[in-house]
């Protein structure tokens, strides 16, 4: 069954920390992406890759890094966390050859900085 | 700008009354997508619906690509169908999503 699972599902961290957001996808889609959620903003895009290897700048991705080291792995990376990226951050994975298939997302991971 | 503007913010209604959700775009689009997302949950997908009408139990879309507007239509609303209803088109090949704010939809006994 098609699934992307992220982890960890909720998270606590530290003005200054360092805080990595992982993404697994069991569906063997080329693209990914991680967009996070905020109330009056809905979902905004950070990070995309094509595949493994790649990745490449969204709409809002200051203060994030992504890393794409398998088709199946993609990870978000807040090197100095900061209260402005508390949000609920969510993943996706896509195949860009079929427009009639949705992206595929994961449950979302809360993320608060404090 | 904001690409993708949704109407209304929020909607009330009375177990079995109807709804009109509403989606207007700024740009061109290769492909539109209506997402539903339960409090606190993920998105899945409703409809793919870059153009025409299509339709999916109480559920209708309606993508007029010329007035860059698409509507979702649902029919004698339940309980269930409370939460938040997402428009998000992709104007490129990539799927990369421009996503409006939500309509945020409570249906009460």
């Amino acid at each position: 069954e098609a699934a992307v699972t992220q982890s960890p599902r909720n998270k606590v961290a530290v003005t200054g920390g360092k805080v990595t957001l992982s993404c697994n996808q069991t569906n063997n889609h080329n693209n990914m992406y991680w967009y996070r959620q905020d109330t009056g903003h809905g979902l905004r895009l950070i990070h995309y890759s094509y595949g493994a290897g790649s990745t490449e700048k969204g709409d809002i991705p200051d203060g994030y890094k992504a890393s794409r080291p398998s088709q199946e792995n993609f990870s978000l990376i807040l090197e100095l966390a900061t209260p402005s990226q508390t949000s609920v951050y969510f993943c996706a994975s896509g195949d860009p050859g079929n427009n009639n298939q949705a992206p595929l997302f994961g449950e979302g991971t809360r993320l608060s900085v404090l | 700008g904001q690409q993708v503007q949704q109407s209304p913010a929020s909607l009330v209604l009375q177990e079995g009354e109807n709804a009109e959700l509403q989606c207007n775009f700024s740009t061109s689009l290769n492909s539109m997508q209506w997402f539903y997302q339960r409090p606190g949950g993920s998105l899945v997908s409703l409809f793919y619906n870059p153009s025409g009408t299509k339709h999916s139990g109480r559920l209708t879309s309606t993508t007029v690509i010329k007035e860059r507007r698409s509507s979702l239509h649902i029919s004698s609303s339940q309980t269930t169908d409370s939460g938040t209803y997402l428009c998000a088109l992709s104007n490129t090949g990539y799927q990369n999503f421009y996503f409006g704010k939500g309509t945020s939809l409570t249906v009460i006994p």
